[in-house]
């Protein structure tokens, strides 16, 4: 199975802030890396696929970059309304996995 | 509008068995693959199964095999997952998603509200 591995576990920023969440597998996946945003008791959100494609609908502060193993989620200028749980997750192979989490918190 | 309602969650004693159920609606449930995620109190995200639109193409990770089994009806719209030989690991909220890629286990751009499983005696 590839392993995901994402950096930090948490962090806190202010409103305003450019924050970038890390992901590492651990071998190469090309682009088949996704990201999805969790709030507290609701299911996961789907932001954006092959490493850099934003979902519809989703706002154009949050960017994705990447390929072979190293990825980032970016967001650029944190709303009030990002404060959440970040998740990465490779669909290279199956079975598809997901990175531990990246909690953002309110600084 | 997509919508996912998932159901048949509840407490079942280990070594017992519970049938999910995931009712959809707002596009096309023939055309895509779907897939069952899972995520246990306080913990991370974990895919559980998967299986294609026409069900030719079903995985499974590794812990769930020859316990879990993914079905679904595409007249009835309905995705299910049968779970036998349930253990306390097994505790977690289970959520159906779809999965625009041809095969299954691929990503997962909608999401149900989840349906909580809680196995202990």
């Amino acid at each position: 199975d590839i392993q995901v591995t994402q950096s930090p576990s948490s962090l806190s920023a202010s409103v305003g802030d450019r924050v970038t969440i890390t992901c590492r597998a651990s071998r190469s996946i090309s682009t088949f890396l996704n990201w999805y945003q969790q709030k507290p008791g609701k299911a996961p959100k789907f932001l954006i696929y092959a490493a850099s494609s934003l979902q519809s609908g989703v706002p154009s502060r949050f960017s994705g970059s990447g390929s072979g193993t190293d990825f980032t989620l970016t967001i650029s200028g944190l709303q009030p309304e990002d404060f959440a749980t970040y998740y990465c997750q490779q669909s290279y192979s199956t079975p598809p996995t997901f990175g531990q989490g990246t909690q953002v918190e309110i600084k | 509008e997509v919508h996912l309602v998932e159901s048949g969650g509840g407490l079942v004693k280990p070594g017992g068995s519970l049938r999910l159920s995931c009712a959809a609606s707002g596009f096309m449930f023939s055309d895509y693959s779907m897939n069952w995620v899972r995520q246990a109190p306080g913990k991370g995200l974990e895919w559980v199964s998967s299986i294609s639109s026409s069900s030719s193409y079903i995985y499974y990770a590794d812990s769930m095999k020859g316990r879990f089994t993914i079905s679904r009806d595409n007249a009835k719209k309905s995705l299910f997952l049968q779970m036998n030989s349930l253990r306390a690991e097994d505790t977690a909220v289970y959520y159906c998603a779809r999965d625009p890629t041809p095969y299954g286990g691929g990503y997962f751009d909608y999401w149900g509200q989840g349906t909580l499983v809680t196995v202990s005696s």
